[in-house]
């Protein structure tokens, strides 16, 4: 029973380089979520998709992209890499309706922007 | 907007001692108020949850009381144990607008043999 993955662990770009986090869930949630987590200021949501083919922006989309093709994949776009974007990376996930459903969060990406 | 505001760690403990983390939100509506943690390395679990007012959220001897008038949502344990060191996140879920849990910053337990 995998729940929600995430690749890769840990990551290291250089500014101005694009890379996907990748995240999959097994559990056929229609909700998934990219949230990222900062010292002191708890996790904040990018964007989240409520079924395939339908995402919206969250809190603090801007330098971002996701995609919602398949009901198992939400891959989180980073197009060019800032250092205002070294974080940790969380993707969730949750059948229904996130006030009475626990969100299943995966174990998180460390980015690092050089 | 939605916010969610808790008090600053970390708090450090003695096993056994009791635990409060103080938790306060401001929201539209009648929103769910939840308690997440997250061990080291790991992603973030429910830990308990209260979906109105005065309803008491409980799991593994922790407690929180969703008290309306107080717009406070605490965190209790009667007894802490080495194994609950973690960060324990409080949030809430608003009914209104976007489809999104608002966490607060977290607070860091250490509990001490």
């Amino acid at each position: 029973n995998a729940g929600v993955t995430q690749t890769p662990k840990f990551q290291v770009l250089k500014t101005g380089q694009s890379m996907t986090l990748q995240c999959a869930q097994d559990m056929n949630h229609e909700y998934m979520s990219w949230y990222r987590q900062d010292p002191g200021m708890g996790l904040r949501l990018i964007h989240y998709s409520v079924g395939a083919g339908i995402t919206d922006q969250g809190e603090v989309p801007n330098g971002y992209n996701v995609s919602r093709s398949t009901t198992e994949d939400f891959p989180l776009r980073l197009l060019s890499a800032a250092p205002s974007q070294t974080s940790v990376y969380f993707c969730a996930s949750t059948k229904g309706g996130i006030e009475n459903s626990p969100l299943h969060f995966g174990n998180g990406t460390r980015l690092t922007v050089t | 907007g939605d916010s969610v505001t808790q008090m600053e760690g970390p708090v450090t403990l003695s096993e056994e001692a009791f635990l409060t983390i103080n938790c306060t939100y401001t929201a539209t509506g009648y929103p769910s108020l939840f308690w997440y943690v997250q061990y080291p390395g790991e992603g973030l679990q429910l830990l308990l949850k209260a979906t109105k007012a005065d309803d008491k959220g409980s799991n593994k001897g922790f407690e929180a009381t969703y008290r309306k008038e107080t717009t406070s949502f605490h965190l209790e344990k009667g007894s802490v144990q080495v194994s609950d060191s973690a960060v324990y996140f409080c949030a809430l879920s608003s009914n209104t607008g976007r489809r999104a849990l608002t966490f607060g910053s977290g607070t860091r337990l250490q509990v001490q043999p």
